[in-house]
């Protein structure tokens, strides 16, 4: 059972580059969301996505952009990398389950951009 | 503005050698408050939710309480497995996860 696949794992931009993070759950989740976690700092929200066809900023997301492709892809993009987006990137999903609802992490994206 | 702060930065123990990691919250009113487990390299992993003061729950090594200011997570006779850095979180009554708030986490060394 994969749970949350994210691609790349590693990724080094150059300043004005642009790219695409994926994301990728198998677990039938409405909810996606994409974090991004920086030292000395807690994990926070970029964009959220409550269900297909819907997508709404989070905490961050300033320099950003996302697209749910479908209920199991949900995707981030940086249009113009700058050196302050260097960080590690999460993406999750939940669902309400047994009475406990969780979280569900990828392994990360680490982005450097010089 | 709901705040999460948790300590140690760092905690460093022998194996056998009990302690307990503190998250203490504040926040309008708490729906839920979570517990994470972050191995290098790893995104965080599901420990515990605990939803009302004086709520605890358990999982081998390790036991969560929850008061109305603070949470505990109790390492009892840990082992270097247990090494990883424990998160905490905090969820406001009518929000879902977009509006969670972690705490910056404390890293558990267990020396063998």
């Amino acid at each position: 059972n994969a749970g949350v696949t994210q691609t790349p794992k590693f990724q080094v931009l150059k300043t004005g580059q642009s790219m695409t993070l994926q994301c990728a759950q198998d677990m039938n989740h409405n909810s996606m969301y994409w974090y991004r976690q920086d030292p000395g700092m807690g994990l926070r929200l970029i964009y959220y996505s409550a269900s297909e066809g819907t997508t709404d900023k989070g905490e961050v997301p300033n320099g950003y952009n996302v697209s749910r492709l479908n209920k199991r892809e949900f995707s981030l993009r940086l249009e113009s990398a700058a050196p302050s987006q260097t960080s590690v990137y999460f993406c999750a999903s939940s669902e309400w389950e047994e009475a406990n609802e969780k979280l569900f992490f990828g392994s990360g994206t680490q982005l450097s951009v010089l | 503005e709901d705040q999460v702060t948790q300590s140690p930065e760092a905690l460093r123990l022998q194996e056998g050698e009990s302690s307990s990691l503190n998250c203490s919250y504040t926040v309008s009113g708490l729906r839920g408050l979570f517990w994470y487990r972050q191995d290098p390299g790893k995104g965080p992993e599901f420990l515990f939710t605990l939803y009302s003061a004086g709520e605890e729950k358990e999982k081998e090594r390790l036991k969560a309480t929850l008061t109305k200011k603070e949470s505990f997570l109790h390492i009892t006779a840990p082992k270097p497995e247990d090494s990883a850095t424990y998160l905490c979180a905090v969820q406001s009554p009518g929000t879902g996860f977009q509006k969670l708030v972690f705490g910056t986490g404390t890293r558990l060394l267990v020396s063998p």
